[in-house]
C-alpha cells in the first residue's frame, strides 16, 4: 500500500552544525514531495516542497534532495538552531489534486 | 483570522458520547482536509473537500465518522459513539486551490481524549 517512511526516529545535532533528515518513499508515481515541521502542540508547518521532475530545491537554510532512482528524499538544514527542534515529516502527493500522505516523522534534537 | 482555526482545542468525551469538531479554514481556500494524528505518529488522512464537495472520504475509519462542509467554508467532523481508539489529535488543513499540490496550511488541531 501507500508508504512513506523514515530511516531514523531521532536525530541529535550540535547547534550550528548541518542537519540531514532522510526519508524513503515507496510510490514512484508520486508527483510532489513535501517536508513539514511540527512543533509540540502545533499543526504541521510547510517547509519546502519539490516536484518529481526536479532533484534539488533550495530555500532559506533548507535544501531538499530527491533521488528517484532509489526513491529517497532528504532535508538538509544549514547551521541548525535551537528553534529547529521539532518533528520533521516527509510527505508525498500522488498528483496535484490529491491528499498528502505523511511518513512517521523524525525528531530533531539540538545539542547545546 | 490569519490561519486555520480549530475548536475546541481540547475535548474530553466519555465513551459512547458523540462529538463535533469544527474547522474554520483560511478565507477563500477551496480545499479542506481532515487528518487524524495518534501520539508519536504521522497524520493519517481522513477526508478531503473541494468547496462543499467531499471528493475523498476513503480515510474515515468507520461509519461513526462523518464530515461536512455545507457552504464550502467551515467544516465539521462528527464522531458518533466515541471509542477509546478515537483518542487522537484531529488536524484540519486548507489550501488555496484544488488539491494539496499548493501549500496546505494546518490548524493547531483538536486533541480528543475518550475516557
Amino acid at each position: 500500500g501507500e508508504s512513506v517512511g523514515l530511516h531514523l526516529p531521532t536525530l541529535s545535532v550540535q547547534e550550528g552544525d548541518n542537519s540531514i533528515i532522510n526519508c524513503a518513499y515507496s510510490n514512484s508515481a508520486s508527483d510532489y514531495f513535501i517536508w513539514y515541521k511540527q512543533e509540540s502542540g502545533k499543526g504541521p508547518q510547510f517547509i519546502i516542497d519539490i516536484r518529481s521532475n526536479m532533484d534539488k530545491r533550495q530555500g532559506q537554510r533548507v535544501t531538499v534532495l530527491l533521488n528517484k532512482t532509489v526513491k529517497h528524499l532528504s532535508l538538509q538544514i544549514a547551521a541548525t538552531q535551537p528553534g529547529d527542534s521539532a518533528v520533521y515529516f516527509c510527505a508525498e502527493i500522488f498528483n496535484r489534486d490529491d491528499k498528502i500522505i505523511f511518513g512517521k516523522g523524525t525528531r530533531l534534537h539540538i545539542l547545546p | 483570522g490569519a490561519g486555520v482555526s480549530q475548536s475546541p482545542r481540547y475535548k474530553v468525551a466519555k465513551r459512547g458520547q458523540d462529538v463535533a469538531l469544527r474547522c474554520d479554514p483560511i478565507s477563500g481556500h477551496v480545499s479542506l482536509f481532515w487528518y487524524q494524528q495518534a501520539l508519536g505518529q504521522g497524520p493519517e488522512f481522513l477526508t478531503y473537500f473541494q468547496n462543499e464537495a467531499q471528493l475523498d472520504k476513503s480515510g474515515l475509519p468507520s461509519d461513526r465518522f462523518f464530515a461536512e462542509r455545507p457552504e464550502g467554508s467551515v467544516s465539521t467532523l462528527k464522531i458518533q459513539r466515541t471509542q477509546q481508539e478515537d483518542s487522537a489529535v484531529y488536524l484540519c488543513a486548507s489550501s488555496l486551490d484544488g488539491g494539496a499540490g499548493t501549500e496546505a496550511f494546518f490548524g493547531q488541531g483538536t486533541r480528543l481524549t475518550v475516557v
